[in-house]
């Protein structure tokens, strides 16, 4: 069964750098066939992909975030991290790390969450 | 970018069929899915590939999707069913959401 488990702090002063990791087990993050994901939700909002990574390192962002966003991954350590620059309050939201299929798109598998707020 | 919409609310009766739509320049080409999530829960997905369910979802579940216009039907909706609903389309290889609808089962 694939699990995914994010991690990194809960607080974020404004302007300062966002960074989480996301920590796979039951799969290979250079397994192919997938991409790896992150999406956030703003409380009481909905959904908004972040971007996503492949096996081969392509990546592909969401064009309102792209000139913020960073994401990496490690393919021995089977992680894949975010790195969010210049944090506004508009960034607190619960981030999700996913599982992406590479054809179809849809997102079987889903971590928990983790609520990141921006304040000072 | 592309963007899929989804009216905010849908409101059915228990036992009654529930019918959320997402719409989108030509989203009949792409692929469709759709997530559940209740409060303070991670989505859960329902129907991918416009019309597949993942083992595991009720056969009350199911989607439809051509021309603009994608479509989540719950038949004999219960309860339970009541959560927020979300369309998904895969497009070139990127992720797009739509806003989101809540059921209420009244």
């Amino acid at each position: 069964q694939v699990q995914l488990q994010e991690s990194g702090p809960g607080l974020v002063k404004p302007s300062q750098t966002l960074s989480l990791t996301c920590t796979v087990s039951g799969d290979s993050i250079n397994s192919g066939d997938y991409f790896w994901s992150w999406v956030r939700q703003p409380p009481g909002k909905g959904l908004e992909w972040i971007g996503h990574i492949s096996y081969t390192n392509a990546s592909h962002y969401n064009p309102s975030l792209k000139n913020r966003i960073t994401i990496s991954a490690d393919m021995s350590k089977t992680l894949f991290s975010l790195t969010l620059t210049s944090v506004t309050a508009a960034d607190t939201a619960v981030y999700y790390c996913a599982r992406v299929g590479f054809t179809y798109g849809h997102i079987p598998y889903w971590g928990k969450g983790t609520l990141v707020t921006v304040s000072s | 970018s592309y963007e899929v919409t989804q009216p905010p609310s849908v409101s059915v009766s228990p036992g009654q069929t529930a019918s959320i739509t997402c719409a989108g320049q030509n989203l009949g080409d792409k692929f469709v899915c759709w997530y559940q999530q209740r409060p303070g829960q991670s989505p859960v997905l329902v129907i991918f590939q416009d019309t597949k369910r993942p083992s595991g979802i009720p056969e009350r579940f199911s989607g439809s999707n051509s021309g603009n216009t994608a479509t989540l039907t719950i038949s004999g909706t219960q309860a339970l069913d009541e959560a927020d609903y979300y369309c998904q389309a895969w497009v070139g290889r990127t992720v797009v959401f739509g806003g989101g609808t809540k059921l209420t089962v009244l």
